[in-house]
């Protein structure tokens, strides 16, 4: 079955540690997403990649960095620097990038710092 | 800019009967394409349905229905016969031709009472 997976759905780190949270595709998807999404609000946009070795950010970049070594994998790293990174990430792909290609999500990881 | 607003923070339902989640938008790109988006507890981001900007009709998709009145920039999902499983979030999102990011709205919590 074509899909996205996250891993791992709960993350517990320590402040001031650097996690990475991966993202892979089977879906041959050129286009990848990260989002962030805190209690009782919508999506934000972390980066976007359209194509392998490129990346963009998105509104809320700082303290995030990501990679696209591979088409299928898009894995989010976020630094020591994100003043507040407990948060659901959402990783999503579509065909392209354009107004008219629907995202799809992944199952999310939940990441709670202390 | 574009901006997604879902003024229904939550709504309740019967099972069985129809209801009518609002969202407007505003951009000033021409082109643009309007999604809805289902959460359920679990987390994932479920797409529903979308509306392309030109689209002359009304996109159904099975019982999810969008009513969009292009003149008044809403975009509002109809769920036709209710069922209990439709308790979720859902969120209004639209992308557009010349700012190719996903734009989600605050989302409108949907309850369907037995």
């Amino acid at each position: 079955d074509g899909g996205i997976t996250q891993s791992p759905k709960y993350l517990f780190r320590k402040e001031g540690q650097n996690v990475t949270l991966s993202c892979e595709q089977n879906l041959n998807h050129d286009a990848m997403y990260w989002y962030r999404q805190d209690p009782g609000q919508g999506l934000r946009l972390i980066y976007y990649s359209q194509i392998v070795n490129d990346f963009q950010k998105g509104d809320i970049a700082e303290g995030y960095s990501v990679s696209r070594e591979k088409k299928e994998s898009f894995p989010l790293t976020v630094t020591s620097a994100q003043k507040n990174p407990t948060a659901f990430y959402l990783c999503a792909s579509s065909i392209g990038k354009g107004f008219a290609y629907e995202q799809y999500f992944g199952p999310g990881t939940r990441l709670t710092v202390t | 800019a574009q901006k997604i607003t879902q003024t229904q923070p939550g709504m309740f339902v019967q099972e069985k009967e129809a209801v009518t989640l609002d969202c407007t938008y505003d951009t000033s790109d021409q082109s643009y394409g309007l999604f809805w988006y289902k959460q359920p507890s679990s987390g994932e981001m479920i797409f529903l349905i979308y509306q392309g900007s030109y689209d002359e009709q009304n996109a159904t998709e099975g019982r999810y229905s969008l009513n969009f009145q292009k003149a008044r920039k809403s975009a509002n999902l109809v769920i036709s016969a209710s069922q209990l499983g439709d308790s979720a979030m859902y969120f209004c999102a639209m992308s557009a031709y010349n700012n190719n990011d996903m734009r989600f709205g605050a989302g409108t919590r949907l309850t369907v009472k037995p």
